[in-house]
This record gives structure tokens, C-alpha cells and sequence, in this order.
């Protein structure tokens, strides 16, 4: 079975513009999980979702930031216009409901000048 | 006080030796914890759950102290292969069925030859 999944691997991009990281869960895992690491505060929740509704967005660092999950296969993490403190790497991660093991994607780390 | 905390390490030991790490927690509610591995560069997998008092597999032995709120994790006869950071996690929040993970900011431990 595949893992997770996320896309791009790598974002570079200039201050000011759109950007959109995509991420496809687990086949069958209801739950999804934006996270957000850097060195300086580590590994935050962003925003989940249970069932493509979201949660808890209380993560979201400001209006700059919003996530959709249309399908139970298909989330985006959207951040515009970016700024360079948006510079991190992004994960996304899933699970079942009847589990609290998260299994993580390999990341998208961007870079924004 | 955060809602966990770690020692950030890094921890230098040779191959072979034991080395202990320690974590403290603030929701004296949570029931659950557990120990997540994150190798350089990569997303962070499942080491270990503790439950109730503790659990062992193989080399590696996670405690619970409820009444002092901290959890501990030792790793015996340390092999290269254990040179990552350690994430210590607990379920954010109350018990509410649909409870995200809050993340310590790692321990890095560094195995050397």
C-alpha cells in the first residue's frame, strides 16, 4: 500500500506568491493532519480534519493560511500571499479513527525568498 | 507550562551504551503517550505507545510516572542506527474522541563508533 503522499517535495518561491501543497492520505484513514516544523518551535498542528470536515483550525498561524479537503483522498494547504518566516518543511499525516498512530508523508519543505 | 517537554540533546554516546531520555507533560488527563523516531531529513514514524506503566520491545523500554507526569525512554546497547531525534507525544486536550497529538520539540541522540 502506498503511504502517504504529498506534493511538491520541494517549493521555492518568491515572497508574495501562491502557494499550494497537496497531500493524498492512506486509502481508508478518516482523519488528516497539516503540520508545520522548523527549528525554532519544533512540529505544529496546523489544522485536521475528520471526515474531509475540518476540526480544529485553531493552528493556522493567520488568514494567509487556509486548507481544504474536497474527497476523502485529496487535501491542499494554501498560503498567499507567502512570506519568507512561511519558510518550513510541511507535513501531512493520517489515520484511522480507531488508532492514534499518525503515519506522515515525506514532507514538502519550502523555501520562500 | 508546555504542554510537553523535552531535553533537546543532543546526546552523544557510544555504540553499546545506554542512554535514557525524559519527558514531561502538563494534562494530567492524558491516558496515552508515545514515542516518535524522526531521522534527518525525513517525516516522523511510530517508535513506541505506552498506556498503562510501560512497555518494552527489544532494545527499547518506555516508562509512565502519572504521578510525576513524565515518561521516559531507554534505549540499551545503542547501535548507529539509533543516532535520529525522539519525539516524545501526548493526545492534545481533553478526551473528546477526536483528539489530535501535541509533539515535543526532540531529543537528538547521536550514536558514534
Amino acid at each position: 500500500d502506498a503511504g502517504v503522499i504529498q506534493s511538491p517535495r520541494h517549493e521555492v518561491t518568491e515572497m508574495g506568491q501562491e502557494v499550494t501543497l497537496r497531500c493524498k492520505p492512506i486509502s481508508g484513514h478518516d482523519y488528516l493532519f497539516w503540520y508545520r516544523q522548523t527549528m525554532m518551535r519544533g512540529l505544529e498542528l496546523l489544522i485536521y480534519f475528520n471526515n474531509n470536515v475540518p476540526i480544529d483550525d485553531s493552528g493556522m498561524p493567520e488568514d494567509r493560511f487556509s486548507a481544504k479537503m474536497p474527497n476523502a483522498s485529496f487535501s491542499t494547504l494554501k498560503i498567499q500571499p507567502s512570506e519568507p518566516r512561511d519558510s518550513a518543511v510541511y507535513f501531512c499525516a493520517s489515520r484511522t479513527s480507531g488508532s492514534y498512530e499518525q503515519y506522515f508523508g515525506p514532507g514538502t519543505r519550502l523555501t520562500v525568498t | 507550562r508546555k504542554e510537553v517537554e523535552q531535553d533537546p540533546g543532543p546526546f552523544n554516546v557510544p555504540e553499546g551504551a545506554t542512554v535514557a531520555f525524559n519527558c514531561t507533560y502538563s494534562n494530567s488527563a492524558s491516558q496515552s503517550f508515545f514515542w516518535y523516531r524522526q531521522d534527518c531529513r525525513k517525516e516522523p514514524k511510530l517508535l513506541m505507545s505506552v498506556y498503562s506503566s510501560g512497555n518494552e520491545d527489544g532494545r527499547f523500554t518506555a516508562q509512565l510516572n502519572r504521578a510525576s507526569q513524565y515518561i521516559s525512554l531507554l534505549i540499551r546497547d545503542s547501535k548507529l542506527s539509533d543516532s535520529a531525534t525522539y519525539l516524545c507525544v501526548v493526545p492534545k486536550g481533553r478526551d473528546t474522541g477526536r483528539r489530535a497529538l501535541t509533539f515535543g520539540s526532540g531529543t537528538r541522540l547521536q550514536v558514534q563508533p
